[in-house]
């Protein structure tokens, strides 16, 4: 069965500080890749999603992801962080051939002190 | 666009009562999501649907847990009996066209306590 790891399950920084969060899955076919956000208050949305091309992603808000198939992961980076990014992160998963069941990790917490 | 609704929004009730939870997909939607957050757990897919159809209900918990999608733009999940263990947040997602590429537009959740 598919799972998904998100290796932090709290992270702190200070602002302009550089952020990497790490995920990794388990499957070993063709997947789609995605990162969902939930800010205070507010409903998961998606920041970016990975399923053919060009295995670095650029999201909303300065964010991407790099797709490194050999290592099973998809690691979302931005270069500086914002107070405003306090959030949880949501790294996810599905078969690329169709599969319609979407794996979440259990999520990260990031929280970024001005 | 409104985006996905979800009604109530906090929910308590006691032990053995039947709880139900709407959603509302976004308008075009084709396919349909429940979700249930928990600490221990995090963000598990109960059932999605697929043109009103159950795809797969392999998620939900036990009998005590069905969902409904009579139309295109109304789901309910439904517990009977509920249990203090049913205790999380509840989601309902929608995408547009079914594909598995498709973004999943997420309602703001039910909060469920089960005393």
């Amino acid at each position: 069965a598919q799972s998904v790891s998100q290796h932090n399950h709290h992270v702190i920084l200070s602002e302009a500080a550089s952020l990497e969060l790490g995920c990794n899955y388990s499957y070993g076919g063709t997947v789609n890749l995605f990162w969902y956000v939930q800010y205070p208050g507010q409903h998961l949305q998606l920041l970016l999603k990975y399923f053919s091309g060009d295995p670095l992603v650029k999201g909303i808000k300065g964010f991407e992801a790099e797709f490194i198939k050999s290592k099973f992961s998809f690691n979302l980076r931005k270069p500086s962080v914002q107070w405003s990014d306090t959030a949880e992160y949501f790294c996810a998963v599905n078969e690329g051939t169709g599969g319609f069941k979407t794996i979440f990790g259990a999520g990260t917490r990031l929280f970024v002190k001005a | 666009d409104a985006g996905v609704i979800q009604s109530p929004r906090h929910e308590v009730t006691e032990m053995g009562q039947e709880v139900t939870l709407r959603c509302k997909p976004i308008s075009g939607h084709n396919s349909l999501f429940w979700y249930r957050q928990t600490m221990m757990r995090g963000l598990e897919l109960l059932i999605y649907f697929n043109n009103n159809v159950p795809i797969d209900d392999s998620g939900m918990p036990e009998d005590r847990f069905s969902a409904k999608m009579p139309n295109a733009s109304f789901s309910t999940l439904k517990i009977q009996p509920s249990e203090p263990r049913d205790s999380a947040v509840y989601f309902c997602a929608s995408s547009p066209s079914g594909r598995n590429t498709d973004t999943q537009y997420f309602g703001p959740g039910t909060r469920l306590t089960v005393l």
